[in-house]
């Protein structure tokens, strides 16, 4: 089944900098691969997704980008801002052996320090 | 508005008592899931249900039962056999095909005291 594995756990960036959090899997099949934002104590918000006929998306000071070759895709954000504190969660979507369910990194807290 | 609702935000449970938890949604979602989350770590699939009446294992399964007798609501039941129950659960739905956004409540946080 599939696997996800996202670096790092921790990320520590002044603000005004740039932040990428990468995450690998490992069914070449998968090719769904959403990003979540969870602020503390609430649910997780999709911030961005991609799907595998596409290499990168851009949506404001977020991208993602895929390379299925290396079975990679990374989030990037830039100019981070104090409200980009966080942690944020890469999914990839599984294949039918496993009804479709979205497998899920172990998440990466990112701090903007002012 | 439509979105998904979980109650209550924080529940208190003694040993050996169940303890059902709420998830309602009203966005005509197929499928719906419930997951458990530690500190510190990602999330765990419960249990996840993808049409009325139906419902399937996740990975951590033992110790929780669901039922989903309407199409919107997914109730997730704690029982005294989960040996460490203590967590922040989240329930999610979407319309259940394959490359499709879940959408996620705010969460329970539930402590055994």
């Amino acid at each position: 089944g599939e696997n996800v594995e996202q670096h790092p756990s921790t990320l520590s960036v002044q603000e005004g900098d740039s932040a990428v959090i990468k995450c690998t899997y490992s069914d070449s099949a998968s090719n769904y691969f959403p990003w979540y934002k969870q602020e503390l104590g609430k649910g997780p918000q999709l911030i961005i997704d991609i799907r595998s006929n596409v290499g990168e998306k851009k949506d404001q000071r977020i991208a993602v980008t895929l390379n299925k070759t290396a079975k990679h895709f990374s989030l990037h954000i830039t100019e981070t801002q104090p409200e980009d504190s966080a942690v944020y969660f890469c999914a990839a979507r599984g294949d039918i052996d496993s009804n479709y369910q979205l497998i899920w990194g172990a998440g990466t807290k990112l701090i903007i320090k002012p | 508005d439509g979105g998904i609702t979980q109650s209550p935000k924080y529940l208190f449970r003694k040993e050996g008592q169940n303890v059902t938890l709420s998830c309602e949604q009203n966005l005509n979602h197929d499928a719906m899931y419930w997951y458990r989350q530690d500190p510190g770590q990602g999330l765990r699939l419960i249990y996840y249900s993808q049409i009325v009446n139906d419902f399937q294992k996740g990975d951590i399964a033992e110790g929780y039962s669901v039922s989903r007798e309407k199409k919107e609501s997914f109730p997730l039941t704690v029982t005294s056999a989960q040996k460490n129950p203590t967590a922040f659960y989240l329930c999610a739905s979407s319309r259940g095909q394959p490359n499709t956004e879940a959408f996620f409540g705010q969460g329970t946080r539930l402590t055994v005291v």
